[in-house]
């Protein structure tokens, strides 16, 4: 596609409900970046693919966070057992290689958990 | 020290003001780096890379210091249009770091 597409652009979830957040690439972009925003703040990392490779998942906040990318293309953030302070806009990025020449946003979806 | 730090802001400034804004950075190995513009509920977008020796994109001009390892970001002739947050981005290994973004209001 023309650019990262993410869906929902919004999701409500009830506290305790799971959830699951798609992301999909520019086509043929190898690395995907997922991000969580909360309001004001910058973007904090949550998890990196390369590929279908989850290579860095330290920014995962607890156990409830999961992410896979199983073809190397579409990739999906669930969040088990949402909880309040889960609220934020949840950002996809694709690069073509590692990012060293920036990388693209999708719109985000923007959780929030009542 | 946090890891990637920038001017609280806000700034107000006049339109066709100069601008300068700063961000620091706390791994010595970090390679890459990037100011990103982010609009009101928009997603962030690249607005340029920052190279060791600086650049220049029409009114913006990026630097960076290694020795100090700071990055800057000047806009000159601002815009109404320029009015967003702009985010300084670091990496740290594989992944990016985000500072927590400097807003910027041109006034008419």
């Amino acid at each position: 596609g023309a650019g990262v597409s993410q869906s929902p652009r919004y999701k409500v979830a009830k506290r305790g409900q799971d959830v699951a957040l798609r992301c999909d690439p520019i086509s043929g972009h190898v690395s995907l970046f997922w991000y969580q925003q909360a309001l004001g703040q910058g973007p904090e990392f949550l998890t990196y693919f390369q590929n279908e490779a989850q290579l860095d998942k330290s920014g995962l906040p607890s156990d409830r966070f999961f992410a896979e990318r199983p073809e190397g293309s579409v990739s999906t953030l669930k969040i088990q057992r949402t909880q309040q302070e889960d609220s934020a806009v949840y950002l996809c990025a694709s690069s073509e290689n590692w990012g060293d020449y920036g990388y693209t946003f999708g719109s985000g979806t923007r959780l929030t958990v009542v | 020290r946090k890891e990637v730090e920038q001017d609280p802001g806000p700034f107000n400034v006049p339109e066709g003001a100069t601008v300068a804004f700063n961000c620091t950075y706390s791994n010595s190995a970090s390679q890459s780096f990037f100011w990103y513009r982010q609009d009101c509920r928009k997603e962030p977008k690249l607005l340029m890379s920052v190279y060791s020796s600086g650049n220049e994109d029409g009114r913006f001009t990026a630097q960076l210091n290694r020795a100090s390892q700071y990055i800057s970001l000047l806009i000159r002739d601002s815009k109404l249009s320029d009015s967003a947050t702009y985010l300084c981005v670091v990496n740290y290994g594989q992944n990016f770091v985000f500072g927590p973004g400097t807003r910027l209001s041109v006034l008419p």
